[in-house]
This record gives C-alpha cells, structure tokens and sequence, in this order.
C-alpha cells in the first residue's frame, strides 16, 4: 500500500518569512495529493490541493509543487502569520471508479513566532 | 452550505462497552469516509461509504464497523472496546461528481473524541 513521509515534523519561523513542509510518496499510482491544516480541537481543514497532472499550484500565500519522478510534492507558504500555526498534514491518494483513500504523512507542527 | 458535522463531540467509556457515533455529510455529498487519529499512528483510514455501500475498508479489526442510510448520513460502530480505541474519530464527505464537486476532495469534520477508560 502507499506510504506517505514528511518532514520536518516540527518547524519555527519568524512572522513573514516563509515555510516548507516536505512530502514523499512510494505508490506512483497516488494521483491526488492534498494538504490539510489541523488547528487544536477541530477537524483538519484542507488548504490545498495538486493531481498529477499538474507541476505547481497556487492560491495566494500558499504553493504547492510535485515531483512525480521523484515522488514528492511539497508545501509552501509565504509571508507566514501567527495564524499560520497550526499541525500540517500532506495526504496522497489513488482516485479511481470506486477507491477513495487518503494516506497522510505524520504532520509537521508549524510555529510562527511573532 | 453548512460543513460535516460529528455527534457526539466526546464520549467516555469503559472497556468492553461499545459505541456508535455518528457523521452528517455536506448536504449533497454522497461518499463518506472515517479516520482514525492518534498521537502514536496518526491519522489512519477505516472505510469508506458510498450510496449505503461500504466500497474501501482499512486495515483494522472487525470491531470497527459502519453503515451509511439512504440520505448518506454515515455512523460508525466500535464493539467491545479497548484501551486503544481512545482516539479523535474524524468523518470526511466527497461530493462524487456532482455538478460543482470535485469528485474526491474530501471535507473533514470537526470529529469525536472518545476516551475508553
């Protein structure tokens, strides 16, 4: 089955410098590649989102690229702000007819320090 | 539109009890999936529903079950708990290709903490 690894697993930065979480996968059947944002005591909240198709997204602070050669894809946000902190999970998932399974990374616990 | 929302939001038991919790999609939406999501294994894939099938099951025990009803609400099941099971139960729905719906963008709901004492 797929396997899904990110690192760090924990990161500090200064308000408005920027941050990466990285990602790997091992199915290179995985076509779909989400990143959610968990806050203390709520459900994770997705942020963004590439296929496979696709070399890069973005959505104003926020990037996402992916390598499918090498099976990774990556996170970035810009201009980061205290409520920037928050857990960060990237999922990889295989979407087709009737399969519907996220695999998530183990999170990365973002701190902006203002 | 309002989101998936989870009953109940915590819930204490004893080992041995078992226990039913319950998911109400994205009004719309017709897949439903549960996680599982623990400090030491993360978040993990129980099952999926779709139209009160379950079409893709994770790998854990036959203790965990569920079904979903014919206006997709989905509930899952929890038999002869154990001190492991204590964990933050998360649903996410998936509109399936409705018109405006990206088919497998699933939305998280704010999830059921349950504690097995």
């Amino acid at each position: 089955g797929e396997n899904v690894e990110q690192h760090p697993s924990t990161l500090s930065v200064q308000e408005g410098d920027s941050a990466v979480i990285k990602c790997t996968y091992s199915d290179s059947a995985s076509n779909y590649f989400p990143w959610y944002k968990q806050e203390l005591g709520k459900g994770p909240q997705l942020i963004i989102d590439i296929r496979s198709n696709v070399g890069e997204k973005k959505d104003q602070r926020i990037a996402v690229t992916l390598n499918k050669t090498a099976k990774h894809f990556s996170l970035h946000i810009t201009e980061t702000q205290p409520e920037d902190s928050a857990v960060y999970f990237c999922a990889a998932s295989f979407s087709s007819g009737s399969a519907r399974q996220l695999t998530f990374g183990s999170g990365t616990q973002l701190t902006v320090l203002p | 539109k309002a989101g998936v929302t989870q009953t109940p939001r915590y819930l204490i038991k004893t080992r041995g009890q078992q226990v039913t919790l319950s998911c109400s999609p994205i009004s719309g939406h017709r897949s439903v999936s549960w996680y599982q999501q623990t400090p030491g294994q993360g978040l993990q894939f129980l099952f999926e529903y779709f139209s009160e099938t379950q079409r893709n099951k994770g790998n854990f025990p036959g203790r965990f079950s569920g079904r979903q009803f014919s206006n997709s609400r989905s509930e899952m099941n929890v038999s002869t708990l154990e001190l492991g099971d204590s964990a933050l139960y998360l649903c996410a729905s998936s509109s399936e290709g409705l018109a405006g719906g990206r088919r497998d963008t699933q939305y998280f709901g704010p999830g059921t903490r349950l504690t097995v004492l």
